[in-house]
């Protein structure tokens, strides 16, 4: 599989816990983004990186959350001091920037369910 | 603010039927819209851009700025049309895309 590849599918940690996710985006895509779905929404943005930069975080984003794109491939996402509000699906995306604005086509990884108890 | 509004969380049509998935959207800018799908424990998969103007699977959206709508529709759905649409408004710098809460379509036979 060629695709966007997330690491684990499935976490269960206890409150307080750290916990830290990987994403693999598709080789030549230098644009990644990690998402949060919780039940009976849409996907939420969280951060970007494009190459190593990581160049935008939303509000969502609180100070226990951190992310890395060391070298401008694989991407972490870590979690510290974990809360039960965290249990969600965590799904990486990764593209190219076409020739225009909605050429950019993202693409997902299967995501990791997290579940804090 | 971006927004992104699925009106319907349920739809159910018999094969056959025409459907249509409504998405309405909030922006001030000039508007990026997706729609992307989810089938079955599969991953999130774009369907089809406005930009594009294409048809997929047989399934069209056209972008209406007057009435801020970019509503999915198929004359003639199939049971293998079963699954997750999510309506997606791409902007901001970072060219992030902002999710509706999306509708589970169900084609019966």
């Amino acid at each position: 599989d060629t695709g966007v590849s997330q690491d684990p599918r499935h976490k269960i940690t206890k409150r307080g816990q750290n916990v830290t996710f990987r994403c693999d985006p598709i080789s030549e895509h230098n644009r990644l983004y990690w998402y949060r779905q919780t039940l009976g929404q849409g996907p939420e943005f969280l951060t970007y990186f494009q190459n190593e930069a990581q160049l935008e975080k939303s509000r969502l984003l609180s100070d226990r959350f951190s992310a890395e794109r060391p070298k401008g491939s694989f991407s972490t996402l870590e979690i510290q001091r974990t809360e039960q509000g965290d249990s969600a699906m965590y799904l990486c995306a990764s593209s190219f920037p076409g020739q225009g604005p909605s050429d950019t086509e993202a693409f997902f990884g299967q995501g990791t369910r997290l579940t804090v108890v | 603010a971006q927004r992104v509004t699925q009106p319907e969380k349920l739809l159910s049509v018999f094969k056959g039927a025409p459907v249509e998935l409504k998405c309405n959207y909030s922006y001030s800018g000039s508007p990026e819209l997706f729609w992307y799908v989810q089938y079955s424990r599969q991953r999130l998969q774009l369907l089809l851009r406005h930009i594009s103007r294409e048809s997929i699977k047989g399934f069209t959206a056209d972008l209406n700025k007057g009435e801020t709508s970019f509503h999915l529709k198929k004359p003639f759905a199939q049971e293998e049309d079963s699954a997750m649409y999510y309506c997606a408004l791409g902007g901001g710098s970072a060219r992030q895309l902002t999710f509706g809460s999306g509708t589970q379509l169900t084609v019966l036979p």
